[in-house]
């Protein structure tokens, strides 16, 4: 699997819009984009996930560049319980789950 | 939704006992996973099932065993515990041919 690299930490307002970025210039072309993020004490919560289209769901939205090399997940409007630590993965599409590979991800702090 | 239930959340052992994690998942996924998380070396796998009765040696599954005699149900076994075994555990399960793994809450376990 690509690696990738994202920011240590970031800071967001409460009610105002997170963008948390993600480079995996390495991706390959059947390698998907997977975001996950763990809040303090909990096993990983799935986000979404996407492979060259921006993606949207209940939770977040994925945008993937056209060189597919970096994403961006943005939280619309986000709480605090959406403080958490936020991974960036890239995957191939195979069934066994010994590739799931979790780097140090970015410690998001929503704070009032 | 998904739902992947971890037995127990926090359990203190004795060096030497026999321990059982119970994971159940209710999404009919063939694919079931423990992992463990400690801080500073990510989520390693130890132990992953693809069907009933089928198990395969994940990164480090010295001192561990598992039991999948049923679909939903996919057990950890440590048969004698040791001090460092004291981790986060996480069950996961996924469907076959998905990439989109879901995990449990986690079961903290200690051992004196």
């Amino acid at each position: 699997d690509a690696k990738t690299t994202q920011p240590p930490s970031m800071d967001c307002a409460e009610g105002r819009a997170a963008n948390l970025p993600c480079n995996h210039s390495t991706i390959s072309g059947n390698e998907y984009v997977y975001w996950y993020r763990q809040i303090h004490s909990q096993g990983p919560q799935y986000i979404i996930h996407g492979l060259k289209n921006n993606e949207t769901n209940e939770m977040a939205s994925l945008i993937i560049t056209e060189d597919r090399k970096s994403s961006t997940l943005i939280l619309p409007h986000a709480t605090l319980r959406d403080t958490a630590v936020y991974y960036c993965i890239v995957r191939t599409p195979n069934n066994a789950g010994n590739m799931l590979t979790f780097g140090g991800g970015t410690r998001l702090m929503v704070k009032p | 939704d998904v739902k992947v239930t971890q037995s127990s959340r926090y359990l203190v052992k004795r060096t030497g006992e026999k321990v059982f994690l119970e994971c159940v998942q209710d999404m009919d996924h063939e694919n079931m996973f423990w992992y463990r998380q400690d801080p500073g070396l990510g989520l390693r796998l130890i132990y992953f099932s693809y069907d009933v009765k089928m198990k395969e040696k994940g990164d480090i599954p010295e001192g561990y065993s598992v039991s999948r005699e049923k679909k939903e149900r996919f057990s950890l076994i440590l048969e004698s515990a040791s001090t460092n075994q004291t981790s986060m555990y996480l069950c996961a399960s996924s469907l076959s041919g998905s990439n989109t793994i879901y995990f449990g809450e986690g079961s903290w376990l200690t051992v004196v």
